[in-house]
């Protein structure tokens, strides 16, 4: 049973336009959420975080919101840019992030010149 | 380049066979976590040291086995390998415990035939 889903294993959009890439979760011990993002070859790379005690985190361009009586999270890129073409794991953990951390299945993001 | 160091980068070997893969943390870095990666599946967690000591178990076959050495470097065996252990096998590492931003290296990619 996958307890962190991304339903959309893929996504194109246009340069300069909006990306939001979403999550859900199942498992409500979850409290601490992450977005990687991973290019081919290499490992992932950690992008932004948010806790349960908050609904928005905001890091430059990119923005994670919580809505936790949904279980649903979501990343925002704005605007989005070529270099971020690369696959997008959504993680869960509990106990404040000292689990182990649940990944999704990744989407991939195409941003078109 | 995220600190944390993987050998080998790829490896081939027959059903059967045992082989061994090695990660090096960050330096500082006590927590170690295993996942595996299967062809377009999310990250699935398999093991955590911190060091030196095991602290949490994912779903780790028990054709499986891991161990964090005094110098925190960890290894992680494999052994009757079957067909369907061919995947990325991606070590992390963080501070503490919890691996909130836990940085990842590159990843073997292990090809059984």
């Amino acid at each position: 049973d996958q307890q962190v889903k991304q339903n959309s294993p893929s996504l194109s959009v246009q340069e300069g336009r909006i990306s939001i890439l979403n999550c859900d979760y199942t498992n409500s011990m979850f409290d601490y959420f992450l977005w990687y993002k991973k290019y081919p070859a290499e490992g992932p790379t950690f992008l932004i975080s948010i806790s349960s005690i908050k609904d928005k985190n905001e890091d430059g361009r990119f923005t994670v919101f919580l809505n936790k009586s949904a279980k649903h999270l979501s990343l925002h890129i704005v605007p989005s840019q070529p270099g971020d073409s690369a696959v997008y794991f959504c993680a869960a953990s509990g106990a404040t992030g000292r689990r182990a951390l649940t990944f999704g299945s990744g989407t991939r993001l195409q941003v078109q010149p | 380049d995220s600190g944390v160091t993987q050998t080998p980068k790829h490896l081939i070997t027959a059903t059967g066979q045992r082989v061994t893969l090695r990660c090096s943390p960050r330096s500082g870095d006590l927590s170690v976590y295993w996942y595996q990666q299967s062809l377009d599946q999310g990250l699935q967690f398999l093991i955590q040291y911190y060091n030196g000591e095991e602290r949490a178990k994912g779903n780790i076959l028990e054709r499986f086995s891991a161990q964090q050495f005094p110098d925190l470097h960890s290894e992680l065996n494999l052994s009757s390998l079957e067909l369907g252990d061919s995947a990325l096998y991606f070590c992390a590492s963080s501070p503490e415990l919890g691996n909130t931003e836990a940085f990842f290296g590159q990843g073997t990619r292990l090809t059984v035939v």
